[in-house]
């Protein structure tokens, strides 16, 4: 109940077209689900989040929808370019207690020039 | 850069030996949280501190153990190292123990012979 599944594992996309990594999670009382993007020899960095109370929410390139009904999430980037090449983890949290975020498996993101 | 930063950048311990991780937060965040981050996996949480205190676990063994001092420094020991312990270590650093932001270090890499 406590895992947060990503896929894909990989993903190679041209510039300019869209990208997009998918999240599911069993934990119905997880209510913050962020994105992080990670370079190389780098920490995470956060890149987008979202509450369960709406759909979607864009910021820039960077769209995540919300699936409640399917415990479902995804990061949408529009106009992928070869900056954009990084690791992505999508992640869960609960806001009440402890502030344990689980971590998905991460997608390797490479935008061909 | 997010202003926490980690000590040392790579380390080589043999098994059964101790090892003393360093990070320092961001100025005025009384909140640290230490992960683990496996070759090609995501960050899994190894505990916080919110004002020198343990503030909740995840699932490792008592062997990790963490201290948090005053002046936004922290550390994370591993006792009796095991093959297994070799990985990515992160610090992220949060405002409180309430926010759901936080600022990652850049890790420390720890393998274990």
């Amino acid at each position: 109940q406590q895992q947060v599944k990503q896929s894909p594992q990989s993903l190679i996309v041209q510039k300019g077209g869209i990208s997009i990594i998918n999240c599911a999670y069993e934990n119905t009382a997880f209510d913050y689900f962020p994105w992080y993007q990670q370079f190389p020899g780098k920490g995470p960095a956060l890149l987008i989040a979202i509450r369960p109370d709406v759909s979607e929410k864009k910021e820039g390139r960077f769209t995540i929808s919300f699936n409640k009904s399917a415990k479902q999430f995804s990061l949408h980037i529009m106009d992928s370019q070869p900056g954009d090449s990084a690791t992505y983890f999508c992640a869960a949290l609960r806001t009440s207690g402890t502030y344990k975020y689980i971590f998905g498996t991460g997608t390797r993101l490479k935008v061909l020039a | 850069e997010t202003g926490v930063t980690q000590s040392p950048t790579h380390l080589i311990k043999t098994r059964g030996q101790q090892v003393t991780l360093r990070c320092s937060s961001q100025s005025g965040h009384n909140t640290v949280s230490w992960y683990q981050q496996a070759l090609g996996q995501g960050p899994q949480f190894i505990f916080q501190y919110y004002r020198e205190e343990e503030n909740g676990r995840g699932n490792f063994p008592p062997r990790f153990s963490g201290l948090q001092f005053p002046n936004y420094s922290s550390e994370l020991n591993v006792n009796a190292l095991e093959l297994d312990d070799s990985a990515l270590y992160l610090c992220a650093s949060s405002l409180t123990s309430g926010s759901t932001e936080q600022f990652f270090g850049p890790g420390t890499r720890l393998t274990v012979l």
